[in-house]
């Protein structure tokens, strides 16, 4: 248990569905981020926050929509998907957002989603 | 670009022995990670390195960080079926990003 809840664990959604990923961390972090794995490939930073405000939007397409409410909640928005955004999307939490010691990020456990 | 390459991609070893795995980029990091990965889950920390040349123990588990900032390795010794698993080096080089390797799919057989 690291302290970053995701739900749902696994989605199947069509393309034209509208679906939300959710991340709770309990650790009192400040930074939270949304990471995308697919298979054989390195993981993907898709966004930052940090104090609730994005500091970080690596070039994801605009059908993934991030909300940051407070800095325990993390939203992926999702509509309108492709068959190749099929991956488990994982959540992490840092105390902040720098390179000192003690900034390390907890990841949750994911959220396999799958589009058809 | 701050691109990690990784390896090797996988091993397959017996319970008891050694194991090494690295990661190396043409670019400088400034924080090196080590995380591993069971099924179903998500990475888990294991080793943090700060500082070119650190040496740091986790356990079983020993990381370096390279002196030219461009690599770092992970050993195991005497590794266990539980060490089954990806192991994921990471490389941050700015206060935001973090580049991961594509990771090394360890076998143990008992």
């Amino acid at each position: 248990e690291t302290g970053v809840t995701q739900t749902p664990r696994h989605l199947v959604m069509g393309m034209t569905n509208k679906k939300s990923l959710k991340c709770e961390q309990h650790l009192g972090h400040n930074a939270m981020y949304w990471y995308k794995q697919s298979a054989k490939k390195p993981l993907e930073l898709m966004f930052v926050y940090s104090l609730e405000e994005r500091v970080e939007n690596n070039s994801v397409p605009s059908r993934f929509s991030p909300e940051c409410p407070n800095s325990s909640h993390l939203f992926l928005h999702l509509h309108t998907l492709q068959p190749e955004d099929s991956a488990l999307y994982l959540c992490a939490s840092s105390q902040g957002i720098g390179l000192a010691g003690g900034y390390e990020q907890y990841f949750g456990p994911g959220t396999r989603l799958t589009v058809t | 670009g701050q691109q990690l390459n990784q390896s090797p991609q996988s091993m397959f070893i017996q319970e008891g022995e050694d194991v090494s795995m690295n990661c190396t980029s043409s670019s400088i990091f400034n924080t090196w990670l080590w995380y591993k990965q069971d099924p179903g889950e998500g990475p888990v920390l294991l080793i943090a390195l700060y500082k070119a040349g650190e040496l740091t123990s986790n356990g079983r588990l020993t990381a370096q960080f390279g002196i030219t900032r461009k690599d770092s390795f992970l050993n195991i010794s005497a590794s266990i079926p539980s060490d089954v698993g990806i192991y994921f080096c990471a490389g941050r080089y700015n206060n935001n990003d973090m580049r991961f390797g594509a990771g090394t799919r360890l076998t143990v057989k008992p």
